[in-house]
Formats: structure tokens, sequence, C-alpha cells
């Protein structure tokens, strides 16, 4: 299986920050990255795909960037909507897999 | 517009097999395949497999080899995952999902599934 690398675990930031989220691949997986949002009591929402793609309607403020074995998750300036948990995914192999999770909260 | 529309919340006894059920509407039922995904309280995401709803095949994760099933009814445009042999950490939020192009982007609203004696 793919394991996939996910830091931090939790952080917290002010209203703002510039917030990077990683995930590491433990082998290659080209392009085949989605990072999802999953606020408390909600459904997970796909932010981007194919590692950098933005998802219609998602605020430009997201952005994701890798290849390979390494990708970010960047939120250039936080705002208090975006309080959440955030999971990558890799679609290159079976089965799929997430990172572990990344809580963000507001400082 | 894309919906789907999962069964209600389970309480099972350890042992026992759960059948949830995620009915769609708004596109054309055999052309995507379906995932199920789970979201287990503190610990993540985990992808359980996937159904094509046009052939009925099935892939699994290993983790949940021999203990999973899914199927479908196309006449009624709804997949079913069944989980047997449940164990207390099953316990969790099963949520089924639309691929398209590029995975997974429509989630149904998920079924609660607690194991508890």
């Amino acid at each position: 299986d793919i394991q996939m690398t996910q830091s931090p675990s939790a952080m917290s930031a002010s209203v703002g920050d510039r917030v990077t989220i990683t995930c590491r691949a433990s082998r290659g997986i080209s392009g085949y990255l989605a990072w999802f949002q999953q606020k408390p009591g909600q459904v997970p929402k796909r932010l981007i795909y194919a590692a950098s793609s933005l998802e219609s309607g998602v605020p430009s403020r997201f952005s994701g960037r890798g290849s390979g074995t390494q990708f970010t998750l960047t939120i250039s300036s936080l705002q208090p909507e975006d309080v959440a948990t955030y999971y990558c995914l890799q679609h290159n192999d079976y089965p799929w897999t997430f990172g572990q999770g990344t809580k963000v909260e507001i400082k | 517009q894309v919906h789907l529309v999962q069964s209600g919340a389970e309480v099972k006894k350890p042992g026992a097999s759960v059948k949830v059920s995620c009915q769609a509407s708004g596109y054309t039922f055999t052309g995507h395949y379906m995932h199920w995904v789970r979201e287990v309280p503190g610990q993540g995401l985990e992808w359980l497999g996937w159904i094509n709803p046009n052939s009925g095949d099935t892939h699994y994760a290993p983790n949940f080899q021999g203990r999973v099933s899914m199927t479908r009814d196309t006449s009624i445009s709804t997949v079913y995952m069944e989980l047997s042999s449940l164990r207390y950490d099953d316990t969790a939020i099963y949520y089924c999902a639309k691929r398209d192009d590029y995975n997974i982007k429509i989630w149904g609203q998920g079924t609660m599934v607690t194991v508890s004696s």
C-alpha cells in the first residue's frame, strides 16, 4: 500500500496567516492527489484535484502543488471559515489511501 | 443536480452484519463507479472499495477483503455496502461517493454505524 504521511497533525494560526499542509507519499503517485476539507459534522468537500486544480467555487486562497511524492496545500490568508480538518487522498494505486488529517484552528 | 441519499443510522452487536444503502439521482447511475469511505471517530478517513454499477464488478481494500460486499440494484439506482463480522472498531460513519473523471467529488450524507453489545 502507498502510505500518505501528512503533517502537521494539528495547527493553530491567526486570521490572515499563510498556512501550509504537506503530504508525502511512500512512493511516486504522479499527480493523482486530491485535497479534502471536512468541517465538524459535515461531509468531506473536495478542494483540489489532480494535485493543483482548484475545484469550481472554492476560494482562490486555496492552492495545491506537487508531483511524485511531495505535495502541499496552502491557504494564503487563513479565514475563520477555514477551521476544519484537511485530508489528502492518493488515487494512483489501489488501495486508495488518505493522509491522517490536519486539524486547523484559529489562534 | 446530483444527490446521493444513504440509509439511516444502525446499531449492531459484535459479530453481526450491517447493510447500508445509497440511492443516486441526477445522473446516469450506470455511468460512474461508486466508492465507499468510512470515517472512524478520531482516526480519519479510510477507503473501502468501489463497485461498477453497470457491470457489478467490485474492488475491495485488502483490509476489508472477505468482510465487505458491494452490490447494486440498477432498477432503483441504488448501491449497497454490507460489512460482516462487525467489531467494535467498525464503529464509524460510512459514506458512498461518486467517482468523477479524477477521484470522488460528490458524497452521500453518511450513515452512522455503531457496534455495541
